[in-house]
């Protein structure tokens, strides 16, 4: 049964600093790996998705990695600002169809200015 | 020109009340899901429908039932609902991989 790990459970860092979030999952026979962004109060805004063949996606300051083989991704935002507070979570997609998604917990994220 | 539609937002009742939540996609996604989100906030899925067809059911009580009268909607339906039901409900869509969510149901259960 796949479990998904997110660390740091939180995070406060000052504007500007460079960070990574980390994900780890038990099983690696995953379709794929994503990233979403949840603001208080708000639905989940899906932000990165890698395919289990790829190893990276990029999308602006975000850049996502993955490593099957080691049951690991990480988000990498480059240059953080206020606006990028949230809760960060991430979710492997099982390879048996019907887009099945397993969450982590998340990692609340807190810009300060 | 909202993409996933949730009514009610927020929704308070009484133990052993039954309760609708109900979801709207304007996507034209084939694909609808329920999650619930706890008080630790992990988020589960719950069930899943493809052209109005039942396709997940996880390990939920029966005292849940989804219900999709087209493709656009997937509606839940609790009975008899107990303390532990209280949560964040939220509703999805997806067409290939990617899953644009509802902004959330907050179920409180007295």
């Amino acid at each position: 049964k796949q479990e998904v790990t997110q660390i740091p459970a939180a995070l406060s860092v000052p504007e500007g600093e460079n960070l990574v979030l980390n994900c780890s999952f038990t099983d690696s026979a995953i379709y794929n790996l994503q990233w979403f962004r949840q603001d208080p109060g708000k639905g989940l805004t899906s932000l990165l998705l890698i395919q289990s063949s790829q190893r990276e996606q990029t999308s602006g300051r975000l850049n996502a990695s993955l490593d099957k083989s080691s049951g690991r991704s990480t988000l990498y935002i480059a240059a953080s600002q206020p606006g990028d507070s949230a809760t960060y979570l991430c979710a492997s997609e099982d390879s048996g169809g019907y887009n099945k998604l397993i969450f982590g917990a998340g990692t609340r994220l807190a810009v300060h200015p | 020109d909202t993409a996933v539609s949730q009514t009610p937002k927020y929704l308070v009742t009484q133990m052993g009340n039954d309760k609708s939540i109900k979801c709207e996609q304007n996507l034209g996604h084939d694909t609808m899901y329920w999650y619930k989100q706890d008080s630790k906030k992990f988020l589960k899925i719950m069930f899943s429908y493809n052209n109005k067809e039942l396709i997940i059911n996880e390990t939920v009580p029966n005292r849940f039932s989804p219900k999709s009268p087209d493709k656009a909607h997937l509606n839940l339906h609790i009975n008899s609902l107990e303390l532990g039901d209280s949560a964040v409900y939220f509703c999805a869509s997806s067409q290939a991989n990617t899953q644009y969510f509802g902004p959330g149901t907050r179920l409180t259960v007295l």
